[in-house]
């Protein structure tokens, strides 16, 4: 069975330092996709990223930067500078890649509070 | 907007009363889910359209739930007899399936409060 894990429940961080959110993932598939999504308190969850499981270069998107290894299961995502506006529930997921409805699992996610 | 809009947005309801969230997906978008999510916890799968087709329900979908999606554009999630335990957001997101995969959007939920 697909698994996600968020291990950090909740990050506190003073504004323009450098955060990163952990995740770590389970599946049997040898393609699947994985993604990170925010949450702000509004309640979208607002898609950040997708990577496939082949692609394991590492990826940076202004102040954001995500790390796959397929070694050690894991996808983490870290946020440099960070802003107040930065808070918000982030969330990893999995899908599998073939066949069926690519439904995604989640983890828990991670809570971030970027404090002035 | 062009994205995934959701009505209605915040529902209270008495137990035992019948609710219906509407959802419309990303036009030209064929794929189109309903996901639960409670405080403190990631969204659940409930429910997966190809078009018109529902093709997959989790278990999480009790007798109560029912989901359609008519003509293969908007779907409507009714949950009946509504209980205590239902209280929750329940979002809606959408896909264009292709051969390189899925990005799945998101709406902004309708949050379900069952007094």
């Amino acid at each position: 069975a697909q698994k996600v894990t968020q291990a950090q429940t909740e990050i506190s961080v003073v504004e323009k330092e450098d955060v990163t959110l952990d995740c770590v993932y389970e599946t049997r598939d040898t393609t699947y996709y994985l993604f990170w999504y925010k949450q702000p308190p509004s309640g979208e969850l607002v898609f950040l990223i997708r990577r496939n499981s082949f692609d394991e270069q590492n990826e940076i998107s202004g102040r954001y930067s995500w790390n796959f290894q397929k070694s050690t299961s894991s996808f983490n995502f870290t946020i440099t500078a960070s802003q107040v506006v930065d808070s918000a529930v982030y969330f990893c997921a999995l899908s599998e890649a073939e066949g069926g409805s690519e439904k995604l699992v989640f983890g828990k996610g991670t809570k971030l509070t970027v404090n002035p | 907007d062009t994205g995934v809009s959701q009505d209605p947005r915040h529902k209270i309801t008495k137990r035992g009363q019948n609710v219906t969230f509407r959802c419309d997906p990303i036009s030209e978008h064929n794929r189109l889910y309903w996901y639960r999510q409670t405080l403190g916890q990631g969204p659940e799968f409930l429910t997966y359209f190809q078009n018109e087709a529902q093709l997959e329900k989790s278990r999480l979908l009790s007798d109560r739930f029912s989901a359609e999606r008519p003509k293969g554009s908007f779907s409507t999630l009714e949950i009946q007899r509504t209980e205590q335990g239902d209280s929750a957001m329940y979002l809606c997101a959408s896909s264009l399936d292709t051969s390189s995969g899925n990005t799945i959007y998101f709406g902004e939920g309708s949050w379900l409060t069952v007094v």
